[in-house]
């Protein structure tokens, strides 16, 4: 298995630009999730899905869109990039049958956005 | 809003010594988690613990849940630089689908 696996490892863009990060998992886990990583401010839930065609808004999720149209699949688009969306974001997956349900996450390698 | 809080933010120490890193909150969670994260890498779930008390030992890694299920700490004994990374503790509401983080402890273990 490869886990969770995240697309592109770097990404530059300039302010106004879009683009899709990739995540996909091979473990059919139900529970998908995309957070944001800055300095100081630790990790933020952007939105989750509890499955294929369910998604829901975390912590910081305006300027971000996501879908989820396959269990293996949840790609995060960013709509109109932003120098305050400059991360390292990270894509995670949970089967929710840990001691901690859906709170023991796999997590990706992360990709690491700069907005110019 | 669920907030957890870790102290310290920062650790430096020999290899060899003990440290407890501590994660606190004003909430009660679910389940607690802790994570660890290497430098260009995605955080590795270490454990869970969901009892009021609970203690779990994973080599010379201990963590403790508090009894009221609001605090937690992890304990290393005779730490080695392979511990070094950035410690990470998360934890899970009544919703279960929305896990919060605290910012983090940031250990280096020097040879």
């Amino acid at each position: 298995n490869a886990g969770v696996t995240q697309t592109p490892k770097f990404q530059v863009l300039k302010t106004g630009q879009s683009m899709t990060l990739q995540c996909a998992q091979d473990m059919n886990h139900e529970y998908m999730s995309w957070y944001r990583q800055d300095p100081g401010m630790g990790l933020r839930l952007i939105h989750y899905s509890v499955g294929a065609g369910i998604t829901d808004q975390g912590e910081v999720p305006n300027g971000y869109n996501v879908s989820r149209s396959t269990t293996e699949d949840f790609p995060l688009r960013l709509l109109s990039a932003a120098p305050s969306q400059t991360s390292v974001y990270f894509c995670a997956s949970s089967s929710g049958r840990g001691t901690g349900g859906y709170n023991e996450q796999f997590f990706g390698p992360g990709t690491r956005l700069t907005v110019l | 809003t669920q907030l957890l809080e870790q102290s310290p933010q920062f650790l430096s120490i020999q290899e060899g010594e003990n440290l407890t890193v501590y994660c606190n909150s004003s909430s009660v969670f679910s389940s607690l988690q802790w994570y660890r994260q290497e430098p260009g890498e995605g955080p590795v779930l270490l454990v869970t613990v969901v009892t009021g008390g609970e203690v779990k030992k994973l080599k010379r890694l201990t963590f403790q849940f508090g009894d009221a299920r609001k605090d937690s700490s992890l304990h290393i004994t005779a730490a080695q630089p392979g511990d070094t990374g950035l410690y990470l503790c998360a934890g899970g509401g009544g919703s279960n689908y929305k896990l919060t983080f605290g910012k983090g402890t940031l250990l280096t273990v020097n040879p």
